[in-house]
């Protein structure tokens, strides 16, 4: 099956330090990634839409200079938590949608805790 | 805008069955999706629906109706470890997923 991995697996930062988040789709090529942000009990939120080669898409409410995305190949998708504060402290998961597929395959998540 | 309404939380007993309803109202409709989440991990897929109908897989069942906006995920045979959040996400026209809240399912021995 389709396999996608997220580096590091949790990560613990100070305020104002820069964290960077890695998505990778192991055995499949992902025209599309997508990053979400969760917080206790509460749902899925989409952060934003990425396309390898082309500028991201950020959904209404999430500051694109704060959350740099980067999709550079097929395979690698990051997201750059720049000067973190302890609100953006969440647990950040990303999946990827291979060609000419309707599921999308989840990473296992990144914990960010921002002290 | 879009709208995707789960319940909550629902309790059940060991061997028994449990139904989860969702309902949607979202810009366009590209399937639906059913997704377990245990806590602290990334949610896993369950179910598809993109037509009308019932989809069985093994012990998990999953109903859409498109003209009703409303979809079901049946849990049967319940055994300990579906205790999980499950999640329902509706595919918009644009390709995005939007999720529900989660429900989160209790069992009980």
């Amino acid at each position: 099956g389709a396999v996608v991995s997220q580096h590091p697996s949790w990560v613990i930062c100070k305020s104002g330090t820069s964290v960077k988040i890695e998505c990778r789709s192991l055995d499949f090529q992902a025209t599309t990634m997508f990053w979400y942000r969760q917080f206790p009990k509460q749902s899925l939120m989409l952060m934003a839409t990425s396309n390898e080669g082309s500028k991201a898409t950020y959904e209404q409410g999430v500051e694109k200079d704060k959350f740099l995305i980067n999709h550079a190949s097929l395979t690698l998708s990051t997201l750059t938590v720049t000067s973190a504060h302890p609100e953006d402290s969440s647990f950040y998961i990303c999946s990827a949608e291979g060609q000419g597929n309707y599921e999308q395959y989840f990473g296992p998540g990144t914990r960010l805790t921002v002290t | 805008g879009q709208n995707i309404d789960q319940p909550t939380e629902m309790t059940a007993t060991e061997g028994a069955i449990v139904q989860i309803n969702c309902t949607y109202q979202t810009s366009g409709f590209n399937g639906l999706f059913w997704y377990q989440q245990h806590a602290g991990e990334a949610p896993t897929f369950l179910s598809y629906n993109v037509l009308d109908g019932l989809e069985e897989k093994g012990r998990f069942s999953s109903f859409l109706s498109r003209s009703k906006g409303y979809s079901y995920l049946l849990l049967k045979e319940l055994q300990m470890k579906d205790s999980a959040s499950y999640l329902c996400a509706v595919r918009d026209e644009w390709g995005k997923f939007q999720f529900g809240a989660g429900t989160q399912v209790v069992v009980t021995p």
